[in-house]
């Protein structure tokens, strides 16, 4: 069965810091797909990356990075240069190529980024 | 924003009451699925639909029961209510088949507490 583990419950930083989110995965299926997902106060789960088992090259989107390596079946994200906006709960998802399309998520990182 | 919109957004029931959730999914969209987020928690699971048949579901007991409508419009049951039922319920669409990618955009959710 496939599993997603976040080992950061809260993390604090300041403005300008970088901060790097945790997330490793279980999976049985040789194809799959690992997600980010931010989740601000509102509820809304708001897509942030989708990346799928055979592409390791790592992705950067502006202040966003993520760190994809099988070996270690992790799937890191790092926000450079943090600002106070970037403060949500921050969750990742597997989503196994075999089946229907649902997601199995970790239980959540909050990042909370003061001034 | 996705174009999932969710109803009622907050409501409070007693135990062994009924409830009813709506969701409206994005245009286009021929699946929903339906999950549940304890606070504190990853969403959960619970199940989906694709062309008005239940076609996966999670770890869930019978009383949570779903439909969806021919404009993919889609309804979450939960009888007999819990105190533990208390969470934010949160739907996404998705487009399934061989044309879509299967990314899920989920709505707001809809918040349920349970005295």
């Amino acid at each position: 069965a496939q599993k997603v583990t976040q080992a950061q419950t809260e993390i604090s930083v300041v403005e300008k810091e970088d901060v790097t989110l945790d997330c490793v995965y279980e999976t049985r299926d040789t194809t799959y797909y690992l997600f980010w997902y931010k989740q601000p106060p509102s509820g809304e789960l708001v897509f942030l990356i989708r990346r799928n088992s055979f592409d390791e090259q790592n992705e950067i989107s502006g202040r966003y990075s993520w760190n994809f390596q099988k070996s270690t079946s992790s799937f890191n994200f790092t926000i450079t240069a943090s600002q106070v906006v970037d403060s949500a709960v921050y969750f990742c998802a597997l989503r196994e190529g075999s089946g229907y399309s649902t997601l199995t998520f970790g239980k959540g990182t909050m990042l909370l980024v003061s001034p | 924003e996705t174009g999932v919109t969710q109803s009622p957004t907050h409501l409070i029931k007693t135990r062994g009451q009924q409830v009813t959730l709506r969701c409206s999914s994005q245009s286009g969209h021929n699946t929903v699925s339906w999950y549940q987020q304890a606070l504190g928690q990853g969403p959960q699971f619970i199940f989906q639909y694709y062309r008005e048949e239940e076609n996966g579901r999670g770890n869930f007991p019978p009383r949570f029961s779903g439909l969806q409508f021919p404009n993919y419009s889609s309804e979450l049951n939960v009888n007999a209510l819990e105190l533990d039922d208390s969470a934010l319920y949160l739907c996404a669409s998705s487009l399934s088949g061989t044309s879509g990618t299967g990314e899920l955009f989920f709505g707001e959710g809809s918040r349920l507490t349970v005295l």
